[in-house]
């Protein structure tokens, strides 16, 4: 099976901008998680999609949101970007919706906002 | 906190050796993951162990996990060099799937 692929792999915007992020997850699996991974606050969650639906939200502004469609596939969407939104954004998926699954990691997208 | 905490920060040894981390979390879980990153990449899910399991092996990685102490290790026995990377304890969490500590940092010198 393929794994997890994220696109684009690498992406600068400036300020005010927003921006749009993809995650295709392996073929099969319907849940879908999103991270943030900064050098000062680490690997933090950001929110689960499992059958289209938002499960779980992290603590982040409204700027970030995201969505599933029917296919699993996932996109998450940062608007008005700030320098701080500048990070490396992982996406994971599993089989189902148990808490405990362990997760498939794809290669990331790594966000420079300037 | 719901995150576990990894010790050390950051660990150098040579090739050959063995490498020990350990994890240690403050509430009750379900099962502790441990995951490996290489420079800045996606995470590489290395081993699962269950609340009610005690050691578990995969190749060259032994874990361990004690409830009691609420506490994990993770050996990783004959290091190479493409052994380094950072590594990574997780809790998976109902409202969060996965917390993940600051990571450790190792370093295999050839």
């Amino acid at each position: 099976k393929a794994g997890v692929t994220q696109t684009p792999r690498y992406l600068i915007k400036t300020r005010g901008q927003q921006v749009t992020l993809s995650c295709s997850p392996i073929s099969g699996h319907r849940s879908v998680s999103w991270y943030q991974q900064t050098p000062g606050q680490g690997l933090q969650f950001l929110f689960e999609y499992f059958s289209e639906t938002q499960r779980n939200k992290g603590n982040f502004p409204g700027r970030f949101s995201g969505r599933q469609f029917s296919n699993s596939r996932s996109e998450m969407n940062v608007s008005t970007l700030e320098l701080g939104d500048s990070a490396l954004y992982l996406c994971a998926s599993s089989p189902s919706a148990e808490f405990y699954n362990e997760q498939f990691f794809g290669p990331g997208t790594r966000l420079t906002v300037l | 906190s719901q995150q576990g905490e990894e010790d050390p920060q950051a660990l150098s040894i040579q090739e050959g050796e063995n490498a020990t981390m350990n994890c240690s979390y403050k509430t009750s879980i379900n099962n502790l993951q441990w995951y490996r990153q290489n420079s800045g990449r996606g995470l590489v899910h290395l081993i699962l162990i269950r609340s009610n399991e005690r050691e578990k092996h995969s190749g060259r990685l032994r874990v361990t996990l004690d409830t009691s102490k609420k506490s994990s290790s993770l050996l990783i026995t004959a290091s190479r060099a493409a052994d380094t990377a950072s590594y990574f304890c997780a809790l998976p969490r109902a409202n969060s799937k996965l917390t993940f500590g600051k990571g450790i940092t190792l370093s295999v010198r050839p």
